[in-house]
């Protein structure tokens, strides 16, 4: 069975540093891993994905996040917040066919001036 | 660019009434995702479909029913609609390693 644990509702940073939302994962199979970002009033765009290649991730907009396997994690990080960066972000998992995406509850990123 | 669009961006509907939720990809892909999102609970497949025709229950699939007639068309039906249906509903199409969403649809039922 797949499942995404996201272990911060909630995470606040001030602008200029930086940002880490975790993300734990269990999977029966070799896992897929995705993080999704969801701005207010958006639909969900995708940051970044773990297909099995390396193991540090990177995306768009600085993002990066590093599948450990040892840990069951996939931890996303950004070296120094932006205002813009202010959104839900979501860890997913997905088994080999792809058929279905499992979604972790969510963490909501708050970047203080 | 693939794109997925949502026939509606607001809905408001009353208690009993059947509310269709329509979704078209424009990138022949063969997945494709309902889900429904709330605060708190992140996103909750509903159905999803790989094929015309085939469909699949997901997590909470009770009070939905969904059609496939096209590979570009995945309609999501609410048979009866409830308060407790009142919700953020998205749509996906996917291929291997990616997901596409709608913009998604509030639906409130009254």
């Amino acid at each position: 069975a797949q499942s995404v644990t996201q272990l911060d509702s909630h995470v606040s940073v001030s602008e200029g540093t930086p940002v880490l939302l975790r993300c734990n994962y269990s999977s029966s199979y070799s896992p897929s891993l995705f993080w999704y970002v969801q701005h207010p009033n958006k639909g969900l765009q995708l940051l970044l994905k773990y297909t099995s290649a390396a193991t540090l991730v990177k995306g768009i907009n600085g993002f990066e996040a590093e599948f450990k396997k040892s840990e069951t994690s996939f931890h996303l990080t950004k070296p120094s917040a932006h205002m813009s960066d202010a959104a839900e972000y979501f860890c997913v998992v997905t088994r080999g066919d792809f058929n279905k995406f499992y979604f972790g509850s969510g963490t909501k990123l708050n970047v203080k001036p | 660019d693939v794109k997925v669009t949502q026939s509606s961006r607001y809905l408001v509907k009353r208690t009993g009434e059947k509310v269709f939720l329509e979704c078209v990809q424009d990138m022949d892909h063969e997945n494709m995702f309902w889900y429904r999102q709330d605060p708190g609970l992140g996103l909750r497949l509903i159905y999803f479909s790989y094929d015309v025709k085939m469909k699949e229950k997901g997590d909470i699939p009770e009070g939905y029913s969904v059609s496939r007639e096209k590979k570009e068309r995945f309609s999501l039906i609410l048979e009866s609609a409830s308060t407790n249906q009142t919700s953020m509903y998205l749509c996906a199409s996917s291929r291997p390693y990616e997901q596409y969403f709608g913009p998604g649809t509030r639906l409130t039922v009254t």
